[in-house]
């Protein structure tokens, strides 16, 4: 069973900083993806980034980028110059390449992240 | 290139009544995975379809279906509606199943009375 543990229910940073929103993971299967997704109030899920397990460098995508511990089973985002629309919910969630639970994406509980001016 | 698209994006039914609940993919997707989320559950995964064939499964009693056509395009029904079936049901879209993106549609919001 695969499973995604977020511990922070709410994050606050200032405008312009970074914020690094925590993620941690469990798995048995070799071969896996994981994702970050956006959630604003709207409801739309809002898709970040991703890393594979095989990947060696960690992925970025604009001012996003993966800090991926594979040692650590961790994969937490980093935000860099947080800006007032980043205001959201934040999920990170898994899934397996291969094996039975293939395409099927396991959620963490979400991370609410607040931006101040 | 459109997005996923769901429709209705807002439904109110009544206990017992059924629901179908619609997800047209991104053009070329052929993957298209279905989930819940409620305050107290999260997000749970309901069921995913590729090439018209359910290829998993959520834990989910037997009132919830789904089905894909040729054009990608899928339904997911939900027959005998209770309470607690309120909520917000997301498509997701991919290319194949091992995809690195998977892109979701805005939900449809059941409200069950």
């Amino acid at each position: 069973a695969q499973k995604i543990t977020q511990t922070q229910p709410g994050m606050f940073v200032q405008e312009k900083e970074a914020v690094t929103l925590d993620c941690t993971y469990d798995t048995s299967d070799p071969s896996y993806g994981l994702f970050w997704y956006k959630q604003p109030s709207s409801g739309e899920m809002i898709f970040l980034i991703y890393q594979g397990s095989y990947d060696q460098q960690n992925a970025t995508e604009g001012r996003y980028s993966l800090n991926f511990q594979k040692a650590r089973k961790s994969a937490n985002l980093v935000i860099s110059a947080s800006q007032l629309g980043d205001s959201a919910m934040y999920f990170c969630a898994m899934r397996s390449i291969g094996g039975t639970s293939y395409g099927k994406l396991t959620f963490g509980q979400g991370t609410i992240l607040t931006v101040h001016p | 290139k459109a997005g996923v698209t769901q429709t209705p994006r807002y439904l109110i039914k009544t206990r017992g009544q059924q629901v179908t609940l619609s997800c047209s993919p991104i053009s070329g997707h052929r993957s298209v995975s279905w989930y819940q989320q409620t305050p107290g559950q999260g997000l749970q995964f309901l069921f995913e379809y590729f090439s018209e064939t359910q290829r998993n499964k959520g834990n989910f009693p037997g009132r919830f279906s789904g089905r894909q056509f040729s054009n990608s395009r899928s339904e997911m029904n939900v027959s005998t509606l209770e309470l607690g079936d309120s909520a917000l049901y997301l498509c997701a879209s991919s290319f194949g199943q091992g995809a690195r993106e998977q892109y979701f549609g805005p939900g449809t919001r059941l409200t069950v009375t």
